[in-house]
Parts: C-alpha cells; sequence; structure tokens
C-alpha cells in the first residue's frame, strides 16, 4: 500500500522567512497530494492541493510543487507570519485511499 | 453554509463501556471518512463510506470497532468495551464525489473532532 513520509517533523522559522516541509510517497498511482494545517484543538483544514497532471500551484503566500518522476511534493511557505504555527499534514491519494504524513509542527518566532 | 460537525466533543468514558461517535457530514457530500488521531500523531484510516456502504473497513482495529451511515448522511462510529489505548481524538471527514470517483479529485472536509478518553 501507500506509504507517505514527511520532512523535517519539526520546524521552527523567524517571522518572515521562507518555510518549506517536504513529502514523499510510494504508489505511483496516487493522483492528489492535499496540504492541510492543524491548528491546537480543531481538525486539519485543507489549504491548498495539487493534482498529479500539474507540476506546481501557488495560491498567495503558499506554493505546492510536484515531481512525480520522484514521488515527492513540498510545501512553500513564504513571509511566513505567527498565525502560520501550526501542524501540516501532506496526503497522497489513490482512488478513495488517503494516507497521511506524520505531520510537520510548525513555528514561526515572532 | 455548514461545515462537518462532530458530538460530542470531548467524551470521557471508563474502561469497558461502549461508546458511540456521531458525525454530520457537508450535506450533498456523499463519500464520508473516519480517522483516528492520537496525541501528537498522524492522522490513522479507520473506515470510509460511499453513500452507506462502506467498501473499506480495513482500518478498523479490532472488532470492538464499527460504524454505520444511514440515509447517506450522518454516521455513528461505536467502540465497544473501550480500552485505554482507544483514547485518541476521532475526526470525521466528508468528500463530495462528482464525475468519475476513480479519478479522486475531491476536496475532503474535516471535522473538529471527539476526543475520547478512556480512563
Amino acid at each position: 500500500g501507500e506509504n507517505v513520509e514527511q520532512h523535517p517533523s519539526t520546524l521552527s522559522v523567524q517571522e518572515g522567512d521562507s518555510a518549506v516541509i517536504k513529502c514523499t510517497y510510494s504508489d505511483s498511482a496516487s493522483n492528489y497530494f492535499p496540504w492541510y494545517k492543524q491548528e491546537l484543538g480543531k481538525g486539519p483544514q485543507l489549504i491548498i492541493d495539487i493534482r498529479s497532471n500539474v507540476g506546481e500551484k501557488k495560491d498567495q503566500r503558499i506554493a505546492v510543487t510536484l515531481n512525480k518522476t520522484a514521488k515527492h511534493f513540498s510545501l512553500h511557505i513564504t513571509e511566513t507570519q505567527p498565525e502560520d504555527s501550526a501542524v501540516y499534514f501532506c496526503a497522497a491519494k489513490k482512488g478513495q485511499n488517503f494516507v497521511f504524513g506524520p505531520g510537520t509542527r510548525l513555528s514561526v518566532l515572532p | 453554509g455548514a461545515g462537518v460537525s462532530q458530538s460530542p466533543s470531548n467524551k470521557v468514558t471508563e474502561k469497558g463501556k461502549d461508546v458511540e461517535l456521531r458525525c454530520d457530514p457537508i450535506s450533498g457530500h456523499t463519500a464520508l471518512y473516519w480517522y483516528r488521531q492520537s496525541l501528537g500523531q498522524g492522522l490513522e484510516f479507520l473506515i470510509y463510506f460511499q453513500g452507506n456502504s462502506a467498501p473499506d473497513k480495513s482500518g478498523l482495529p479490532s472488532d470492538r470497532f464499527s460504524a454505520e451511515r444511514t440515509g447517506g448522511s450522518v454516521s455513528t462510529l461505536t467502540i465497544q468495551r473501550t480500552q485505554q489505548e482507544d483514547s485518541a481524538v476521532y475526526l470525521c471527514a466528508s468528500e463530495r464525489l462528482a464525475g468519475v470517483p476513480s479519478r479522486g479529485y475531491n476536496e475532503q472536509f474535516f471535522g473538529p473532532g471527539t476526543r475520547l478518553t478512556v480512563l
């Protein structure tokens, strides 16, 4: 089955700097890759996603890149703000199966 | 419109008791998922519903766990004879399936979760 790895597990950046979180997946048939942000005591919230027929997608300060050949995808957050502090999860989907990475705890220091 | 809701938000129970967790998906969403999240961990898939049927129950950890969905809407996750290792946040998510489901290009929306504590 699918296996998703995520790195780093924790990340601290200064406010205004960029943050990058990377995920790898094992099943080349996975075709949809969402990223979720989870704040304390809340459910995960979808922040951006990318489909397998696209290499890059951007939404304001957030971007995601996908390398299908290498089977990895990354989340890029620019101009980080304290409110970006949260746990971020990547996921890979094949059919109706979502497999999540273990999460990255991002801390943005003011 | 309303998002995915779950109840109760918190549940404390004694070991050996049965618990029932409820999920109300977004109206019109045909797919519904249950996940378990232990403290500081990622999301563990439990079960997936397409309408009222559950084509994938592979994630249920034991036969103490069961789930049902009626009317293509509300779902309940039941844990019988709870154990301390069942303590976790149980998350529900719904997905609107349109077009060809196997394409998989649909967003999944999560509820706030139910925090279960088994004493």
